[in-house]
């Protein structure tokens, strides 16, 4: 199986701070490679495909980017409805893996 | 828009076997090739993927599971299904029905989740 680390494992960070979180594959997924924001006691939302495609609806100040073995997600400028779990996601082979998670929370 | 709803018995033995459904209503299971897929998020071990099944009935499972695994859909209800057998505490999570999109391979619709206990 593909295993994905991510890090940090937690970040606090305040309102308007721009935050990066990172994933690495233990092998070479090309672009393969989804991120996921999880709130508590909710099913997670799908906010970027193909590691650098914003999704429809998802605000422009989240972005990724990344090929291979290492990808980010940044937020340019935080706000108080980001602070949640991040997760990401390899699809390029089975079985799929996520990361462990990075969860953001409000400094 | 779609949206998806897993039901289940909550709690269960060791040794039991787990039975959920997922209905699927706002669009059709049978179009739009979607991958239907069953994951679970454990209270420590977080996020795993557990398998799909497509609407002509292929699946693929994760070899972790599938010894005890089956997932199975019914078109005419619009809903799919997932068997787990043999339980043990491990099993215990959160269990979550998602559609995969198959042009992004992303989980584009989830259900709200189901906890599953496995308790004696």
């Amino acid at each position: 199986d593909i295993q994905m680390t991510q890090s940090p494992s937690s970040l606090s960070a305040s309102v308007g701070d721009r935050v990066t979180i990172t994933c690495r594959a233990s092998q070479g997924i090309r672009n393969d490679l989804g991120w996921y924001q999880q709130k508590s006691g909710k099913a997670p939302k799908r906010l970027i495909s193909a590691a650098s495609s914003l999704q429809t609806g998802v605000p422009s100040r989240f972005s990724g980017s990344g090929s291979g073995t290492e990808f980010t997600l940044t937020i340019s400028s935080l706000q108080p409805e980001d602070f949640a779990t991040y997760y990401c996601l390899q699809h390029n082979s089975y079985p799929y893996t996520f990361g462990q998670g990075t969860k953001l929370e409000i400094k | 828009q779609v949206q998806l709803q897993e039901s289940g018995p909550g709690l269960l033995k060791p040794s039991q076997t787990l039975s959920l459904t997922c209905a699927v209503s706002g669009g059709s299971i049978s179009s739009g090739n979607y991958f239907w897929t069953w994951i679970r998020q454990h209270p420590v071990k977080g996020l795993e993927w557990i398998g799909y099944i497509y609407s002509s009935g292929h699946t693929y499972y994760n070899p972790s599971l599938k010894s005890r695994l089956i997932i199975s859909v019914n078109t005419s209800s619009n809903q799919f299904s997932l068997s787990l057998s043999s339980l043990t505490a491990a099993d215990t999570a959160v269990y979550y029905c998602a559609r995969e999109e198959p042009s992004t391979r992303t989980f584009d619709s989830w259900g709200q989740g189901t906890l599953i206990t496995v308790s004696s």
